[in-house]
């Protein structure tokens, strides 16, 4: 069954913690991509990685780190240092121009 | 000139109408134009695209109307369902920029049974 899948589908942050939202595809996309999204709002990138090894800043990567050292994985790590982290996080991977989403993971803060 | 500027916020269509989304864009290197469907606690889901070479484009109830020289787009929804009940998002991307997508700020359709 191929997809994306991201998970916990929620999860909690505590003040000063640092959290990390998994991302894993079984398309052979070389590209992946993390989305922020507020309520009421569209997508904001937070990160991109066109190929393994390798990966760029978007919009809004303040407060966000990335790793991509498989293909099938991009790991978004949430920081202290972002200080309004409650959003609906969204992953996506690519071949070419269209982009396929994951189910998103909610992020809220205790 | 990377926003795309998307209008209505929020739409009420009976059942059988037709919906109208629009969108407008700043740049001119944009060359790739999705619509994105997505029910609420969901992942947005491909509708339909378009490239600008193209005026048009149809599957199924969902039509793209495209503007290149008014830079604009626009997803129509014929017979709108029930079903249909969902946040629409347009978006733009460039191939010279890896494709980033530049979404517009999605509108809230409700089709009324």
């Amino acid at each position: 069954d191929g997809g994306i899948t991201q998970s916990p589908k929620y999860l909690f942050r505590k003040e000063g913690q640092n959290v990390t939202l998994s991302c894993e595809q079984n398309l052979n996309h070389d590209a992946m991509y993390w989305y922020r999204q507020d309520p009421g709002q569209g997508l904001r990138l937070i990160y991109y990685s066109q190929i393994v090894n390798d990966f760029q800043k978007g919009d809004i990567a303040e407060g966000y780190s990335v790793s991509r050292e498989k293909k099938e994985s991009f790991p978004l790590t949430v920081t202290s240092a972002q200080k309004n982290p409650t959003a609906f996080y969204l992953c996506a991977s690519a071949s070419g121009e269209t982009q396929y989403f994951g189910p998103g993971t909610r992020l809220l803060v205790l | 000139q990377q926003q795309v500027k998307q209008s209505p916020q929020s739409l009420i269509v009976q059942k059988g109408g037709i919906s109208i989304i629009n969108c407008a864009y700043e740049n001119t290197a944009f060359d790739y134009f999705p619509w994105y469907q997505q029910f609420p606690g969901k992942g947005p889901a491909l509708l339909i695209a378009i490239r600008p070479d193209v005026s048009e484009k149809k599957e199924g109830r969902f039509t793209i109307s495209f503007n290149k020289s008014a830079k604009q787009f626009s997803l129509h929804i014929m017979d709108s369902q029930p079903g249909d009940s969902a946040t629409y998002f347009c978006a733009a991307s460039r191939m010279d920029s890896s494709y980033k997508l530049i979404f517009g700020s999605g509108t809230r359709l409700l089709v009324r049974p």
